[in-house]
């Protein structure tokens, strides 16, 4: 079965700075790959997701890349503020019915101003 | 808001105690799902409704047990939990049974076992 790995678990920056958060997945037939967003008491939110029939998606100041080669997609966040702060999940998914959404384990992201 | 309500927020049961879990979907969604949450653990799937009907059950221990009684409203009703069931649980819905259809997850209930 698919599994994702997500690093770094936590991540400190600085108001302005860029955040990178990587994930990994083993399934070679996952083919759809959102990241979820986690504010403080709240239920995670969709961000951004990326199929693989592309490279790079981008919304803003959130983008997300794919290496269906190496196994590995990426969130990029440029210019942070601090209401970016949140736990934020990749997932993987085979794209049929029926299949489930595979999580990684989240990575906390603080902003400081 | 997301349009999936959970409640209670906050539960703390004894492990002899029988509750109930609410969630709520305003969305029109055809799949709802129940998530366990623990700390430093990715998302655990636990139950997958599609159109009321039960479609996944994720080697889930029988003290859980989950009730659609339509597409709007799901339950999760527990009882003789243990302490390592502490967790926050999570409620979602989704157009379909589809893992690329965005799901919308309500605010969790936290739940503590004593």
């Amino acid at each position: 079965g698919e599994n994702v790995e997500q690093h770094p678990s936590t991540l400190s920056v600085q108001e302005g700075d860029s955040a990178v958060i990587k994930c990994t997945y083993s399934d070679s037939a996952s083919n759809y790959f959102p990241w979820y967003k986690q504010e403080l008491g709240k239920g995670p939110q969709l961000i951004i997701d990326i199929r693989s029939n592309v490279g790079e998606k981008k919304d803003q100041r959130i983008a997300v890349t794919l290496n269906k080669t190496a196994k590995h997609f990426s969130l990029h966040i440029t210019e942070t503020q601090p209401e970016d702060s949140a736990v934020y999940f990749c997932a993987a998914s085979a794209n049929q019915a029926g299949t489930a959404l595979i999580f990684g384990k989240g990575t906390t992201l603080s902003v400081s101003s | 808001e997301t349009g999936v309500t959970q409640t209670p927020r906050h539960l703390v049961m004894g492990m002899t105690n029988k509750k109930s879990l609410k969630c709520e979907q305003h969305l029109g969604h055809n799949a709802m799902y129940w998530y366990k949450q623990s700390a430093k653990k990715p998302l655990e799937l636990m139950f997958v409704y599609s159109l009321e009907e039960r479609v996944e059950n994720n080697s889930v221990p029988s003290r859980f047990s989950p009730e659609c009684p339509n597409s709007s409203h799901l339950f999760l009703h527990l009882h003789t939990l243990q302490p390592e069931d502490s967790a926050l649980y999570l409620c979602a819905s989704s157009q379909e049974n589809r893992p690329d259809t965005e799901a919308f997850f309500g605010q969790g209930t936290r739940l503590t076992v004593v």
